[in-house]
């Protein structure tokens, strides 16, 4: 099993631009959420699906948009970056019962 | 879900107990308490997780105390690479957050030679 798979790794935006962050799980997991972790900071949760074709905002879901038509992906879209989404982005997934979540390695976004 | 309060920092010396404490006095019956940890650029790392019983896994023992109200995560052994930030966190499941996952500051442990 490959995990959570999390592209690109790195990306540069200029503001304004628009991109998709992937995430991919092979686990057959329910629950998929995405975070951002701003320099210094915690983990702040952006927005969360519990099923396909089911999604809910988080903590800071403006400038970001999700959608959960399969099972396995969970794209983030930045619809018009700018400078202050510029952080860490992790994707995570869940069997959806008590289990713990795992998480992806990050995609570190800059906009400029 | 209930909040949670641990120590912004700790250190520990290397091969000793690594003993990391968690407040959550208004955690209700059917909410668990989860433990993370983020080594420093990482994605986090779920450890371990109770509802009321102490539970042991090949990387760490939870101690949860009789009320419910606190809890402790041990590293029986810590290592040099147990250096990271620690996050408790409580969640309740069968409810309409049970998709939530909600990071707070966490402890960040330092282990020393």
């Amino acid at each position: 099993n490959a995990g959570v798979t999390q592209t690109p790794k790195f990306q540069v935006l200029k503001t304004g631009q628009s991109m998709t962050l992937q995430c991919a799980q092979d686990m057959n997991h329910e629950y998929m959420s995405w975070y951002r972790q701003d320099p210094g900071m915690g983990l702040r949760l952006i927005h969360y699906s519990v099923g396909a074709g089911i999604t809910d905002q988080g903590e800071v879901p403006n400038g970001y948009n999700v959608s959960r038509s399969t099972t396995e992906d969970f794209p983030l879209r930045l619809l018009s970056a700018a400078p202050s989404q510029t952080s860490v982005y992790f994707c995570a997934s869940s069997s959806g019962t008590k289990d713990g979540y795992t998480f992806g390695s990050g995609t570190r976004l800059t906009v400029v | 879900d209930a909040k949670t309060t641990q120590p912004p920092s700790m250190d520990c010396a290397e091969g000793r107990a690594a003993n990391l404490p968690c407040n959550h006095s208004t955690i209700s019956g059917n909410e668990y308490v989860y433990w993370y940890r983020q080594i420093h650029s990482q994605g986090p790392q779920y450890i371990i997780h109770g509802l009321k019983n102490n539970e042991t896994n090949e990387m760490a023992s939870l101690i949860i105390t009789e009320d419910r109200k606190s809890s402790t995560l041990i590293l029986p052994h810590a290592t040099l690479r147990d250096t990271a930030v620690y996050y408790c966190i409580v969640r309740g499941l069968g409810s309409s957050n049970t998709g939530k996952l909600i990071f707070g500051q966490g402890t960040t442990l330092q282990v020393k030679p």
